[in-house]
């Protein structure tokens, strides 16, 4: 168990709707990592955020958005759905601002399925 | 900037036999290396990391790998693969010493025979 909690695990949506992937980090750590996981597309970076502010985003989506709330839990929203939003969602933690020398743990997915 | 590349998509090796993924990567400063393993429907776990200190790093499960400076490699390998081995296994670089967001490869996928 990697400490990180990730829910809902299985989203099952129709295209054009809206839904949130929430995400608690680890005990102690203050970074939350938002990475989508396709088949085509691999291990994809979409957006840190660090102790409430956001601190660098990848390659993420104008219809998709993120926090961090004052209890370091994140949520990802993702609207307008698409077919080629079907991916496995991943939330990783860490300690610092950056991996640097540490490590990323992860927790198990949100799998959301768009039909 | 930095990059990395896992040579092959698919492994595939018999029970009892050596281990090797390959990774190569690029990094405009000194880096942090890793291996991380994903079984199916899991989140991904750190199996080793490399951090400027020995250059061959033991991991969880048996697994090693060699930092190479001069052919920026880190390949990931095992005396003798069981079948709990099986996932798919990705290298991560970073830059050490900062605040850097880290670069996953595409992945491989070990597959085990009995």
């Amino acid at each position: 168990d990697s400490g990180v909690t990730q829910t809902p695990k299985h989203l099952i949506t129709a295209t054009g709707q809206r839904v949130t992937l929430r995400c608690s980090p680890r005990s102690g750590d203050l970074s939350v990592y938002w990475y989508q996981q396709s088949l085509d597309q691999g291990l994809q970076f979409l957006i840190q955020y660090y102790n409430g502010e956001e601190r660098a985003k990848g390659n993420i989506l104008e219809r998709f958005s993120a926090q961090q709330f004052p209890d370091l839990h994140s949520e990802l929203n993702l609207s307008s759905l698409e077919l080629g939003d079907s991916a496995l969602y991943f939330c990783a933690s860490s300690v610092g601002p950056g991996l640097g020398t540490g490590e990323l743990f992860f927790g198990e997915g949100s799998r959301l399925t768009v039909l | 900037a930095q990059s990395v590349t896992q040579l092959d998509s698919h492994v595939s090796v018999s029970e009892g036999t050596p281990v090797l993924l390959r990774c190569n990567y690029s990094s405009s400063y000194s880096p942090s290396l890793f291996w991380y393993v994903q079984h199916p429907n899991k989140g991904l776990q750190l199996l080793l990391k490399y951090t400027s200190a020995a250059t061959l790093v033991k991991g969880i499960n048996g697994f090693e790998a060699e930092f190479k400076k001069s052919e920026t490699s880190f390949h990931l390998t095992k005396p003798s693969a069981h079948m709990s081995d099986a996932a798919e296994y990705f290298c991560v670089v970073s830059r050490s010493g900062g605040s850097y967001i880290p670069t996953f490869g595409r992945g491989t996928s070990l597959i085990v025979h009995p």
